[in-house]
């Protein structure tokens, strides 16, 4: 089983939708959870961080947590094209430093006009 | 120019030959990394670093060699490249451990022969 687990998609919503990604963890003690952008060609940058059980909200996007079933989502809402990318979890586990992120194989999300 | 810069951006190598792939940050950055890209694999550690003089291995650290001997650079070595080296590989870096942010840069598409 992976550490972090992710549908590699592609997800496609229409343009003005919300879009739900996904993932899942393995080791129940994670402390942090990040969802990063990556365009096509270029580096990932964060979009949110979540730390505790519940929802984080942050203009369109919002983080969910939930640590007793062991995953984690982000929603997009007015999904727009320029959404489109592809969406990396990244986990801190238990097991590891506290600097060591590991990373789902990310989510392909298409907005469609 | 301020921020994280890899150099070089492309690289093509031959099986056996060393590469280094430089990494330099600007802001001052304690923690730096390095990662490595591949379909299939998404983003695996392969060094990290929380200081100068302090390096550690990641997920997939065999054939690659780190250092640090200033704050602001991490470069990484292929001792001895292979085709299985063949990758994207990036660096970043976080002021802190734990949850902090980790910044990302451009990138160097590796292809080795």
């Amino acid at each position: 089983q992976k550490e972090v687990e992710q549908n590699s998609g592609p997800l496609s919503v229409p343009e003005g939708a919300i879009a739900s990604l996904n993932c899942t963890y393995s080791d129940r003690g994670s402390q942090s959870f990040f969802w990063y952008r990556q365009y096509s060609g270029k580096s990932p940058e964060l979009i949110m961080f979540i730390y505790s059980n519940g929802d984080k909200e942050d203009g369109r996007f919002t983080a969910q947590l939930n640590k007793a079933s062991q995953y984690v989502s982000l929603l997009i809402r007015d999904s727009q094209p320029s959404d489109s990318a592809t969406y990396l979890c990244a986990v801190i586990p238990r097991t590891g430093t506290a600097s060591k992120l590991t990373f789902g194989t990310g989510t392909r999300l298409q907005v469609t006009l | 120019d301020a921020g994280i810069t890899q150099s070089p951006r492309y690289k093509i190598t031959e099986t056996g030959r060393q590469v280094t792939l430089m990494c330099h940050q600007t802001w001052s950055h304690s923690y730096m990394f390095w990662y490595r890209q591949d379909l299939g694999h998404g983003l695996r550690l392969i060094y990290y670093s929380a200081a100068a003089d302090i390096t550690d291995k990641g997920e997939v650290p065999d054939g690659y060699v780190v250092s640090r001997s200033k704050t602001e650079n991490f470069p990484l070595t292929l001792e001895s490249a292979t085709r299985s080296q063949t990758s994207v590989y990036f660096c970043a870096s976080s002021e802190f451990s734990g949850g902090n942010e980790q910044f990302f840069g451009p990138g160097t598409r590796l292809t080795v022969l």
